[in-house]
This record gives structure tokens, C-alpha cells and sequence, in this order.
């Protein structure tokens, strides 16, 4: 079974702070995503990674950056954090010919 | 550009009675379609997906959905809903597996 983890379920953070999320995945996928969920807006991508060290932005990256030093692992940052970044935050992979994207638990972030 | 709409940001509906979500999408190429499936506090899972072939497509739980390229439809339906569907359901087009668009979600509430 593919099982994607992230950091933490929940997490609140103060405004200007610098946030890392991550996330693991153990199947070896090359793609990785990250996602933000917002009630009646569903899931945007904020920006994904098919290779370590490769990223590409999705159609929110701004505010955010991203970290990928190994396969397993794919980091998104929030630099200087606002309110407005309160939101959920999910994880996904998916592997070389496969056609699913496997989907961790998510990380609620508050930023007060 | 791709688009998914999800009408329904809501239906309520009693146990055991039958449920029809609904997904329309845009796209300006061939599509692959999803439907997942979110439960409280946990991340996504994917209830089904046509690739190809047979436009009726069956998933967990039940579920199936149907594939009209006419109406650019990809309704979700179960004959019988049990408490224990009550969630948030997402459609989503991809033209690559690589990069999924999603609706903005439809809550199933189901009452008993």
C-alpha cells in the first residue's frame, strides 16, 4: 500500500513566522504535489516536483516555495506567513506509469 | 485550459435513497476523469477513474459513474446511500496524470 505522510494534522502559526510542511511518501514516486484546500474553491495546486531537485509552479505558488533534496520527500515553505495562508494543506504522489495520485492526511495550518 | 464544475455544493439526502453528484468539465483534448472522495479530517481517496473504453465506470463503495463526451459529463451516482457516504466529493480532469483539476467539491449529506 502506498502511504503518503505529512508533518503534522494540525499546526498554528503566528503571522511573519516561517512554516515548513512536509510530507514522505514510501512507493517511490517521482511526482510529487502540493495542494491547498479552501471551502468552495476545492483543491489548487500550489506547485509539484517530478525529479529531486525539480520543481515547477502550479497556479498559486506565490507566497510559497518548495524543497525536494530527496525522493521521498517534499517540502513546502512558507517564507514569511499571513493569514491568508490559513488553509488546508495536502500532499500527493504519484509513480511512473501509474494513473492514480495517492493522497496524504493533510495539514490544517492557522496562522494567527 | 481544463475546467471542472461541480454545481451541487451541497445534497442532502436520506439513507438508502439513491444520489446523483454532478461533474461537468471542459477541455480542449482528450481527458482522463476522476471522482474522490474525502471523509472528515483525513485527506483524499479516489473512488474511480475512466481512462478509456467502457463509459460506465465502477468504483469502491458502490459507486459508479458514467462518461458522456457529448455533454462533457461525468456524473456520480449510487442506487443506495448509507450514513457512512457522508463526505465531500471532488471531480477532477487531468490530460496527463501528471496534473489534476479539480471542482470545487460537492458535500453528500446523508440522513437517516
Amino acid at each position: 500500500d502506498v502511504k503518503v505522510t505529512q508533518s503534522s494534522r494540525y499546526l498554528v502559526k503566528r503571522t511573519g513566522e516561517k512554516v515548513f510542511l512536509e510530507c514522505v511518501q514510501d512507493m517511490d514516486h517521482e511526482n510529487m504535489f502540493w495542494y491547498r484546500q479552501d471551502p468552495g474553491l476545492g483543491l489548487r495546486l500550489i506547485y509539484f516536483s517530478y525529479d529531486v531537485k525539480m520543481k515547477e509552479k502550479g497556479d498559486i505558488p506565490e507566497g510559497y516555495s518548495v524543497s525536494r533534496e530527496k525522493k521521498e520527500r517534499f517540502s513546502l515553505i512558507l517564507e514569511s506567513a499571513s493569514t491568508n495562508q490559513t488553509s488546508m494543506y495536502l500532499c500527493a504522489s504519484i509513480g511512473p506509469g501509474r494513473n492514480e495520485q495517492y493522497f496524504g492526511p493533510g495539514t490544517r495550518l492557522t496562522v494567527t | 485550459a481544463q475546467s471542472v464544475t461541480q454545481l451541487d455544493s451541497q445534497v442532502p439526502v436520506f439513507e438508502e435513497a439513491p444520489v446523483e453528484l454532478r461533474c461537468n468539465y471542459s477541455s480542449s483534448v482528450s481527458v482522463y476523469l476522476f471522482w474522490y472522495v474525502q471523509y472528515p479530517n483525513q485527506g483524499l481517496q479516489l473512488l474511480l477513474k475512466y481512462l478509456s473504453g467502457s463509459t460506465l465506470v465502477k468504483g469502491i463503495n458502490g459507486f459508479e459513474a458514467e462518461f458522456n463526451k457529448s455533454q462533457t459529463s461525468f456524473h456520480l451516482r449510487k442506487p443506495s446511500v448509507h450514513i457512512s457516504d457522508t463526505a465531500e466529493y471532488f471531480c477532477a480532469v487531468s490530460e496527463s496524470f501528471q496534473k489534476l483539476v479539480f471542482g470545487t467539491g460537492t458535500r453528500l449529506l446523508v440522513s437517516p
